[in-house]
């Protein structure tokens, strides 16, 4: 089954305890992106890669890392969570994000105390 | 700059009453349009996507959208709302010059039994 998979889909943590969102996929996409869904902002891209070892900042980058070391893993890190990076993030994929349909993962719900 | 807006935050409905979801765009040149649904606690699906042709599209669901030109629009309906609808409804936009999808800020609907 074609899917993006996100781990965990669930997390708590505190100010400044480093942590990784994981994110794989099993359709050969290159293009792959995260967001992060707040209320009333909707969607906003944080970062993206259109290939292995090649990224790029979205919208709203500051805080975030990310690294794409292989074609279907792009996790998301971030190495001093801060209470405003509470929110909801999505891992995404493509063939091609201008014409073709984006696969998204189940979401990931961070809490940062 | 090029933007997606979607005017409607939040929409309500009563069950089997038609529904039309508003989405404007500012690109210079005729976008790739997408239009995606996210149910409670998932992620994103993919509805419907116009590039060329003919202007009215149809989806899954029973959804279907028409790209007006002159208004700039692409406008989401469903003639008969279902209980099973209620979700975040986003409209996505793309361009020769924009690689990376521009999303709305989403409509919520709301269905009434």
């Amino acid at each position: 089954e074609a899917q993006v998979t996100q781990n965990p889909r669930y997390l708590i943590t505190v100010t400044g305890k480093k942590l990784t969102v994981t994110c794989s996929q099993n359709m050969n996409h290159e293009y792959m992106s995260w967001y992060r869904q707040d209320p009333g902002l909707g969607l906003r891209q944080i970062y993206y890669s259109m290939n292995v070892e090649v990224t790029d900042k979205g919208d709203v980058p500051e805080g975030y890392k990310v690294s794409r070391k292989e074609k279907r893993n792009f996790p998301l890190i971030l190495e001093s969570p801060s209470p405003n990076q509470t929110s909801l993030y999505f891992c995404a994929s493509s063939l091609n994000p201008r014409k073709e349909t984006q696969y998204f993962g189940p979401g990931t719900r961070l809490l940062v105390l | 700059a090029q933007s997606v807006t979607q005017p409607d935050i939040h929409i309500t409905v009563s069950e089997g009453a038609s529904l039309e979801l508003r989405c404007n765009y500012s690109y210079g040149a005729t976008p790739y349009l997408f239009w995606y649904v996210q149910s409670p606690g998932q992620g994103l699906q993919l509805l419907l996507k116009y590039f060329s042709g003919d202007t009215l599209v149809q989806g899954i669901k029973g959804f279907e959208a028409e790209f007006k030109r002159s208004q700039s629009s692409f406008n989401l309906r469903k003639p008969s709302v279902h209980w099973s609808d209620a979700a975040e409804y986003f409209c996505a936009a793309s361009s020769g010059g924009s690689y990376i999808p521009t999303f709305g800020r989403g409509t919520s609907l709301i269905v009434h039994p």
